[in-house]
């Protein structure tokens, strides 16, 4: 199974916009790649998902690497509520549709 | 569209005890998950169905055995509990179409003592 590599944690002062990088080297040319966040004692919930075209909805843009061995998702203004555990998984669609999650990358949000 | 429920919330365990797990989807989806969730560690696939009757191993299947009867269901059994298997447990399904994404619960915090 592809994985994928992120940084353990990062840092944002509210308000500015916030760059979470994923590394996906071994992706498969049908894998997509999606985008996970989980707050505080729940699960997690959907954030974007994307195959080769940069993509755009209500809570963030993802950005994917012509070669799409990276990505990287912009949240455009951080806030407080943003503060999560992001995970970048990559979506196996030859049968079971099997994700493997990280450890992901835990976001801090300073006021 | 209640989603993914799943019972109990909390459930404290004496070492060789047994439980299930109940996961239920309202929502028609052919693909089911189980996932465990250490503390501050990230989520791992314990088994996956596909559809009714149809069920495999994830990565961390040992100490856990699954059904799937309904569309609806997919009880996790836990059959001799070990400290090892406290976690948090969560329930996932999905439509199966490429492009879709997967609901979570709300999960069941496990303590075994």
């Amino acid at each position: 199974d592809a994985k994928t590599t992120q940084p353990n944690s990062m840092e944002s002062n509210e308000e500015e916009p916030v760059h979470l990088p994923c590394n996906h080297s071994t992706i498969s040319g049908t894998d997509y790649i999606h985008w996970y966040r989980q707050l505080p004692s729940q699960g997690p919930e959907y954030v974007i998902h994307g195959l080769t075209s940069n993509v755009n909805n209500r809570m963030a843009s993802l950005a994917i690497a012509e070669d799409r061995k990276s990505s990287t998702l912009i949240l455009h203004r951080a806030t407080l509520r943003d503060a999560a555990v992001y995970y970048c998984i990559l979506s196996d669609n030859t049968g079971g549709f099997k994700t493997i999650f990280g450890a992901g990358t835990r976001l801090f949000v300073k006021a | 569209n209640a989603g993914v429920t799943q019972t109990p919330k909390f459930r404290i365990l004496k070492i060789g005890q047994s439980m299930t797990l109940q996961c239920t989807q309202d929502m028609n989806h052919n693909y089911m998950y189980w996932y465990r969730q250490d503390p501050g560690m990230g989520l791992k696939l314990i088994y996956y169905s596909v559809g009714a009757g149809i069920t495999d191993k994830g990565e961390v299947p040992n100490g856990y055995n699954v059904s799937r009867s309904t569309t609806e269901d997919f009880p996790l059994r836990l059959e001799l509990a070990a400290p090892s298997q406290t976690s948090v447990y969560f329930c996932a399904s999905r439509t199966g179409v490429s492009t879709d994404t997967q609901y979570f619960g709300p999960g069941t915090r496990l303590t075994v003592l």
